[in-house]
């Protein structure tokens, strides 16, 4: 069975800088994809990023991007010139082929001013 | 487009009473998920449908039942709440299909507080 495991249960970062929030899976698939998702305090679950495993390059969008290791089983979040608005739970998930979410216990990051 | 709707946003029971929380979803997604979500545990996956007419039990079904009313609609039902179930729990839904990247898209939640 698939697993995913979040090691950083809570996390800083000064404003403006950066911060990497690791995660790790075990699967034997080879065909999958992985998700970090944020929850502000508003509790809305808000996708970030994603990353299709058959794809060698890493996935960014703005200031969010991942260093995604398949031979390693690591897929770490890094958040650059961060914000106060980036303090939230930050949770790690893997798709694989049942297209079901298997999800870490998250990360708790605040960012201080 | 609202995305996922969940209603209501916030809900008290006394133990043994009854409810059912609605979720409704209006970007054609083939797929729906009922969540729970309780400190330290995570989301827990309660029941899911992959397409309309299908539905089947997740990580903890114990205590729960749904419909899947509609391509659009996924309901939760409790039949006798427990405080045990007192979380908040989320909607999610995903296109499923040939070509999509499997990520959910999620309601904003529901706090639900059994006494």
């Amino acid at each position: 069975a698939q697993t995913v495991t979040q090691s950083q249960p809570e996390m800083s970062v000064q404003e403006a800088e950066t911060v990497t929030l690791s995660c790790t899976y075990d699967t034997s698939e080879s065909d999958y994809y992985l998700f970090w998702y944020k929850q502000p305090p508003s509790r809305q679950m808000i996708l970030v990023i994603r990353q299709e495993a058959y794809k060698q390059q890493n996935a960014t969008e703005n200031r969010f991007s991942v260093n995604f290791q398949k031979a390693a089983k690591s897929f770490s979040l890094k958040i650059s010139d961060s914000q106060l608005g980036d303090a939230a739970m930050y949770f790690c998930a893997y798709a694989g082929n049942n297209r079901k979410l298997i999800w870490g216990l998250g990360t708790s990051l605040a960012v201080n001013p | 487009n609202a995305g996922v709707t969940q209603t209501p946003k916030f809900q008290v029971l006394k133990t043994g009473q009854s409810m059912t929380l609605q979720c409704a979803q209006d970007m054609n997604h083939n797929s729906m998920y009922w969540y729970r979500q309780d400190p330290g545990m995570g989301l827990r996956l309660i029941y899911y449908s992959a397409s309309e007419g299908t539905t089947d039990k997740g990580e903890v079904p114990n205590g729960y039942n749904v419909s899947r009313l509609n391509k659009r609609e996924f309901s939760l039902r409790l039949e006798s709440a427990a405080p045990s179930q007192t979380s908040v729990y989320f909607c999610a839904s995903s296109a499923h299909s040939a070509g999509s990247s499997y990520e959910q898209y999620f309601g904003p939640g529901t706090r639900l507080t059994v006494t």
